[in-house]
Parts: structure tokens; sequence; C-alpha cells
């Protein structure tokens, strides 16, 4: 089953405009992490933020985790186009591999 | 070049006919994984490997199997056992597992069933 889920499942703005991700899990986790895909292509890491950490930033990018409501998020400030692609938290419980949700597609219009 | 190299981009598969997807990495990496991905789909993961000649069995690992002689190689099979086996396939590797590591990933290998 999958241990993280994305909200919304999709998502479509307007370039210039701010891009919000959400991320709910199950199990207490080492680390939570994103990715980003491009259509077709593999995927790339975004951001690993550890469970003793609320906020994270690079770049662009802002990541939150509240761990006592086993949720994080995804903040993309002033999206471009290039930034159209699906992004996928995961999840590290220190067990054997990521777990990974089913995604949020975005798609920034120009 | 650094990275991942999965290949072929694009496989056909008959009927009774198993198929191998290549990985091949110079990172120098331990761990190797394998996921399957469905259309609008998260990664479901297949069976993974943290060092040579040892795998494990991941959630779906039924259909499938893997070997892991070489650190920079870990070939998945897909056996005519696999019922369903039209899907995006990517391999990733990690330096470690479950401490705290990101995945790299290959750009991925669509199989289809003729």
């Amino acid at each position: 089953s999958q241990q993280g889920e994305e909200d919304p499942q999709a998502l479509s703005i307007q370039e210039g405009e701010n891009a919000t991700m959400n991320c709910s899990y199950k199990t207490s986790i080492n680390n939570l992490q994103w990715y980003r895909q491009n259509s077709g292509r593999g995927l790339v890491h975004l951001i690993l933020i550890r469970s003793n950490e609320r906020e994270k930033h690079s770049g662009r990018l802002r990541v939150t985790l509240d761990t006592s409501k086993k949720s994080s998020s995804l903040l993309i400030t002033a999206s471009r186009a290039a930034d159209t692609a699906s992004y996928f938290c995961a999840t590290d419980t220190g067990r054997r591999a990521l777990t990974f949700g089913s995604g949020t597609r975005l798609q920034v219009q120009p | 070049d650094g990275g991942i190299t999965q290949s072929p981009k694009y496989l056909f598969r008959k009927e009774g006919q198993n198929v191998t997807l290549s990985c091949e990495q110079n990172l120098n990496h331990d761990a190797m994984y394998w996921y399957r991905q469905d259309p609008g789909q998260g990664l479901r993961l297949i069976y993974y490997s943290q060092i040579v000649n040892d795998f494990q069995k991941g959630d779906i690992a039924e259909g499938y199997s893997v070997s892991r002689e070489k650190k920079e190689s870990f070939p998945l099979t897909v056996t005519s056992a696999q019922k369903n086996p039209t899907a995006f396939y990517l391999c990733a590797s990690s330096a470690e597992t479950g401490s705290n590591e990101k995945l790299f990933f290959g750009s991925g290998t669509q199989l289809s069933v003729l």
C-alpha cells in the first residue's frame, strides 16, 4: 500500500503564481523526500527533510514537515512553465527502500 | 558522465516470453532498486539489492526476477508469469539503504505487450 498520498492529484496555475502540494503518510519516518518527474523520464531528487526538521528551503522550493500530523507540503514560488512535471513525495522509514506517493501533476501555463 | 543507464528505452513482449531490462550504474553505489510505475500512478517497489549477491523482494515481486552479480549491474527479468507487465520500469541506486540517502534514477524502460 502507498505510504504517501499527495493532494491535489492535479494542479494548473499561471506562470508567476505559487504552487503548493501536500503529502500525507501513515507511519513514523526518518525523513521525507520530494522528487520531480518530467513526462516519460526518470525521477530527480529535489529536497530531503529529516524528521527533526520543520522547514527547509532550496532555491524556489520550500518544504515543511509536521510529524504530529504526518504531513508535508512542497511550495514552489514564482512558478515557470519549465516547472511543469509530476511531483512525488517519498518516505524513508529506515527499513528498506523509499515508499512513493501517487504524485501531483503540475501544469504551469505560460 | 556519472549516472544510471537503463536499456532499452522501449521493449515489447510477446505472450509467454521472458524479457530482461538492463540497469547499469557508475556511481559506485551499493544499493539498487527496481520500481514499476503504471500510468498516472506512483512507484511500486519490485526488488532491491543492498549489496552484491544479495537482493530482497519488494511489494510486487511476483512474476519478476533479478540478479546482482556485479556492483554496477542489476538486471530485471519480467517472466511469463507476470500477467500484466505493461508499465514504465524505473531503476534507481543509492549509496546505502535506510540511511537518509537520496535515490538516483535512470530514464526508464517502457514495456508493452504485443
